[in-house]
Protein backbone atom coordinates (compact mmCIF):
# COMPACT_ATOMS: atom_id res chain seq x y z
CA UNK A 1 0.00 0.00 0.00
CA UNK A 2 1.23 3.21 -1.26
CA UNK A 3 1.92 5.76 1.80
CA UNK A 4 4.88 8.26 0.51
CA UNK A 5 3.18 9.88 -2.70
CA UNK A 6 5.11 11.72 -5.41
CA UNK A 7 3.96 13.91 -8.20
CA UNK A 8 4.74 14.53 -11.07
CA UNK A 9 5.25 10.87 -12.37
CA UNK A 10 7.46 12.30 -14.73
CA UNK A 11 8.52 15.97 -16.01
CA UNK A 12 10.29 16.79 -19.70
CA UNK A 13 12.28 20.09 -19.41
CA UNK A 14 14.82 22.03 -21.33
CA UNK A 15 17.92 23.09 -19.85
CA UNK A 16 18.03 26.06 -17.57
CA UNK A 17 14.62 25.55 -17.04
CA UNK A 18 13.44 25.51 -13.12
CA UNK A 19 11.53 22.31 -12.19
CA UNK A 20 10.08 21.53 -8.58
CA UNK A 21 8.69 17.79 -7.31
CA UNK A 22 6.47 17.26 -4.66
CA UNK A 23 6.31 14.53 -2.18
CA UNK A 24 3.98 13.93 1.00
CA UNK A 25 3.99 11.09 3.36
CA UNK A 26 1.22 9.49 5.68
CA UNK A 27 3.05 7.46 7.57
CA UNK A 28 3.61 10.22 10.89
CA UNK A 29 7.68 9.82 10.09
CA UNK A 30 10.02 12.23 11.85
CA UNK A 31 12.73 11.68 8.95
CA UNK A 32 12.04 11.92 4.87
CA UNK A 33 14.79 11.67 2.22
CA UNK A 34 15.14 12.54 -1.33
CA UNK A 35 17.44 9.85 -3.48
CA UNK A 36 18.66 10.21 -6.92
CA UNK A 37 18.97 7.04 -8.89
CA UNK A 38 20.90 7.54 -12.39
CA UNK A 39 20.45 6.03 -15.86
CA UNK A 40 22.73 2.54 -14.17
CA UNK A 41 20.34 2.49 -11.66
CA UNK A 42 22.57 3.61 -8.83
CA UNK A 43 21.01 5.14 -5.73
CA UNK A 44 22.55 8.27 -3.93
CA UNK A 45 21.30 10.07 -0.90
CA UNK A 46 20.83 14.01 -1.72
CA UNK A 47 18.89 15.03 1.17
CA UNK A 48 17.75 14.08 4.08
CA UNK A 49 15.27 16.16 6.62
CA UNK A 50 14.68 15.44 10.28
CA UNK A 51 11.31 17.24 11.32
CA UNK A 52 11.31 20.04 9.15
CA UNK A 53 15.14 20.63 9.64
CA UNK A 54 18.28 19.92 7.37
CA UNK A 55 20.04 16.67 8.22
CA UNK A 56 21.82 15.55 5.54
CA UNK A 57 23.35 17.84 2.18
CA UNK A 58 25.47 15.93 0.11
CA UNK A 59 27.46 17.13 -2.58
CA UNK A 60 24.64 18.41 -4.84
CA UNK A 61 25.19 21.15 -7.06
CA UNK A 62 23.55 24.65 -5.67
CA UNK A 63 20.93 24.65 -8.03
CA UNK A 64 19.22 21.83 -5.74
CA UNK A 65 17.21 23.21 -2.93
CA UNK A 66 15.33 21.06 -0.81
CA UNK A 67 11.75 22.45 1.15
CA UNK A 68 9.52 21.38 3.90
CA UNK A 69 6.61 22.70 5.19
CA UNK A 70 6.20 20.35 8.03
CA UNK A 71 7.14 16.85 8.89
CA UNK A 72 5.49 15.25 6.06
CA UNK A 73 6.49 17.33 3.31
CA UNK A 74 9.88 17.30 1.63
CA UNK A 75 10.14 18.84 -1.81
CA UNK A 76 12.84 19.28 -4.24
CA UNK A 77 13.20 22.31 -6.48
CA UNK A 78 15.88 22.28 -9.50
CA UNK A 79 16.75 26.03 -10.74
CA UNK A 80 18.09 26.07 -14.03
CA UNK A 81 18.30 22.39 -15.04
CA UNK A 82 21.30 20.31 -16.95
CA UNK A 83 21.55 17.19 -18.80
CA UNK A 84 22.91 15.68 -16.44
CA UNK A 85 20.23 16.32 -13.96
CA UNK A 86 18.06 13.66 -15.98
CA UNK A 87 17.50 10.53 -13.54
CA UNK A 88 14.64 9.44 -11.35
CA UNK A 89 14.46 10.98 -8.05
CA UNK A 90 12.61 9.03 -5.35
CA UNK A 91 11.31 10.22 -1.89
CA UNK A 92 11.39 8.25 0.96
CA UNK A 93 10.63 8.40 4.73
CA UNK A 94 11.17 6.54 7.69
CA UNK A 95 10.22 6.56 11.24
CA UNK A 96 13.59 6.47 13.37
CA UNK A 97 16.65 8.99 13.54
CA UNK A 98 19.45 6.99 15.14
CA UNK A 99 20.19 3.50 16.72
CA UNK A 100 17.95 0.94 14.68
CA UNK A 101 17.87 2.24 11.49
CA UNK A 102 14.45 2.05 10.40
CA UNK A 103 13.06 0.66 6.54
CA UNK A 104 13.05 3.07 4.35
CA UNK A 105 9.49 3.31 2.89
CA UNK A 106 9.90 5.00 -0.63
CA UNK A 107 7.56 6.54 -3.35
CA UNK A 108 7.37 5.67 -6.92
CA UNK A 109 9.74 8.61 -8.33
CA UNK A 110 9.66 11.54 -10.26
CA UNK A 111 11.38 10.55 -13.63
CA UNK A 112 13.01 14.12 -15.01
CA UNK A 113 14.43 13.87 -18.95
CA UNK A 114 16.25 17.06 -19.70
CA UNK A 115 16.42 17.90 -23.20
CA UNK B 1 34.25 5.25 3.30
CA UNK B 2 31.84 2.14 3.11
CA UNK B 3 31.86 0.79 -0.27
CA UNK B 4 29.49 -1.90 -1.53
CA UNK B 5 29.67 -3.70 -4.28
CA UNK B 6 27.19 -5.88 -5.99
CA UNK B 7 27.00 -9.00 -8.62
CA UNK B 8 26.10 -10.03 -10.74
CA UNK B 9 24.42 -6.80 -12.40
CA UNK B 10 22.35 -9.03 -14.66
CA UNK B 11 20.53 -12.11 -14.21
CA UNK B 12 18.55 -14.21 -16.14
CA UNK B 13 17.29 -17.45 -14.81
CA UNK B 14 14.36 -19.87 -15.96
CA UNK B 15 11.11 -20.29 -14.23
CA UNK B 16 11.72 -22.55 -11.35
CA UNK B 17 15.66 -21.97 -11.18
CA UNK B 18 17.85 -20.06 -8.12
CA UNK B 19 18.86 -16.51 -8.43
CA UNK B 20 22.04 -15.51 -6.53
CA UNK B 21 23.34 -11.84 -6.20
CA UNK B 22 25.83 -11.20 -3.97
CA UNK B 23 26.92 -7.75 -2.17
CA UNK B 24 30.54 -7.20 -0.69
CA UNK B 25 31.12 -4.68 1.76
CA UNK B 26 34.15 -2.87 3.23
CA UNK B 27 33.05 -1.10 6.65
CA UNK B 28 33.95 -4.11 9.23
CA UNK B 29 31.15 -1.52 11.24
CA UNK B 30 28.57 -2.53 8.96
CA UNK B 31 25.98 -3.79 11.28
CA UNK B 32 22.67 -3.56 9.64
CA UNK B 33 21.78 -4.96 5.91
CA UNK B 34 19.08 -4.63 3.95
CA UNK B 35 17.30 -6.49 0.62
CA UNK B 36 14.72 -4.29 -1.58
CA UNK B 37 13.17 -4.96 -4.37
CA UNK B 38 11.64 -2.24 -6.73
CA UNK B 39 9.76 -3.98 -10.08
CA UNK B 40 9.33 -2.10 -13.12
CA UNK B 41 8.30 1.61 -12.62
CA UNK B 42 7.12 0.77 -9.07
CA UNK B 43 9.16 2.24 -5.39
CA UNK B 44 11.68 -0.18 -3.55
CA UNK B 45 9.92 -2.28 -1.30
CA UNK B 46 11.90 -3.42 1.48
CA UNK B 47 12.61 -7.58 1.00
CA UNK B 48 14.77 -7.89 4.23
CA UNK B 49 16.62 -6.39 7.02
CA UNK B 50 19.06 -8.49 8.84
CA UNK B 51 20.92 -7.61 11.99
CA UNK B 52 25.10 -8.15 12.42
CA UNK B 53 24.47 -11.72 14.50
CA UNK B 54 21.62 -13.26 12.28
CA UNK B 55 24.14 -15.31 9.50
CA UNK B 56 20.83 -17.16 8.24
CA UNK B 57 17.94 -15.16 7.73
CA UNK B 58 14.67 -17.09 5.42
CA UNK B 59 11.97 -15.50 3.58
CA UNK B 60 9.23 -16.17 1.78
CA UNK B 61 10.80 -17.99 -1.24
CA UNK B 62 14.15 -16.30 -0.45
CA UNK B 63 17.33 -16.70 2.08
CA UNK B 64 19.43 -13.99 3.09
CA UNK B 65 22.89 -14.92 3.98
CA UNK B 66 25.61 -12.57 5.74
CA UNK B 67 29.40 -13.73 6.05
CA UNK B 68 30.57 -11.13 8.46
CA UNK B 69 33.85 -12.52 8.06
CA UNK B 70 34.19 -12.29 4.32
CA UNK B 71 32.04 -8.94 4.48
CA UNK B 72 29.51 -10.44 1.96
CA UNK B 73 25.91 -10.23 1.99
CA UNK B 74 23.77 -12.78 -0.20
CA UNK B 75 20.24 -13.10 -1.73
CA UNK B 76 18.98 -16.70 -2.71
CA UNK B 77 15.90 -16.68 -4.32
CA UNK B 78 14.78 -20.20 -4.37
CA UNK B 79 12.59 -21.27 -7.39
CA UNK B 80 12.17 -18.18 -8.91
CA UNK B 81 9.17 -17.08 -10.96
CA UNK B 82 8.42 -14.55 -13.56
CA UNK B 83 6.57 -12.53 -10.33
CA UNK B 84 10.71 -12.00 -9.29
CA UNK B 85 11.44 -10.28 -12.64
CA UNK B 86 12.68 -6.85 -10.38
CA UNK B 87 15.84 -4.66 -9.70
CA UNK B 88 17.42 -5.54 -6.06
CA UNK B 89 19.45 -3.87 -4.43
CA UNK B 90 21.44 -4.20 -0.88
CA UNK B 91 22.01 -1.71 1.35
CA UNK B 92 24.24 -1.30 4.60
CA UNK B 93 24.66 0.90 7.19
CA UNK B 94 26.57 0.64 10.79
CA UNK B 95 24.99 0.72 14.35
CA UNK B 96 22.96 3.86 15.01
CA UNK B 97 23.10 4.79 11.21
CA UNK B 98 20.13 5.74 9.97
CA UNK B 99 18.79 6.35 6.56
CA UNK B 100 21.15 8.90 5.49
CA UNK B 101 24.20 6.72 6.15
CA UNK B 102 22.44 4.02 3.78
CA UNK B 103 24.49 3.26 1.59
CA UNK B 104 23.16 1.23 -1.79
CA UNK B 105 25.31 -1.70 -3.93
CA UNK B 106 25.09 -0.95 -7.39
CA UNK B 107 21.74 -2.94 -8.52
CA UNK B 108 21.09 -6.45 -9.93
CA UNK B 109 18.79 -6.54 -12.25
CA UNK B 110 16.47 -9.98 -12.46
CA UNK B 111 14.91 -11.38 -15.27
CA UNK B 112 12.78 -14.63 -14.87
CA UNK B 113 11.89 -16.24 -18.13
CA UNK B 114 9.19 -18.55 -18.02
Amino acid sequence: ETAVFQTPNYHVTQVGNEVSFNCKQTLGHDTMYWYKQDSKKLLKIMFSYNNKQLIVNETVPRRFSPQSSDKAHLNLRIKSVEPEDSAVYLCASSDDWGGSAETLYFGSGTRLTVL
Amino acid sequence: GEQVEQRPPHLSVREGDSAFITCTYTDPNSYYFFWYKQEPGASLQLLMKVFSSTEINEGQGFTVLLNKKDKRLSLNLTAAHPGDSAAYFCAVTRYGGSGNKLIFGTGTLLSVKP
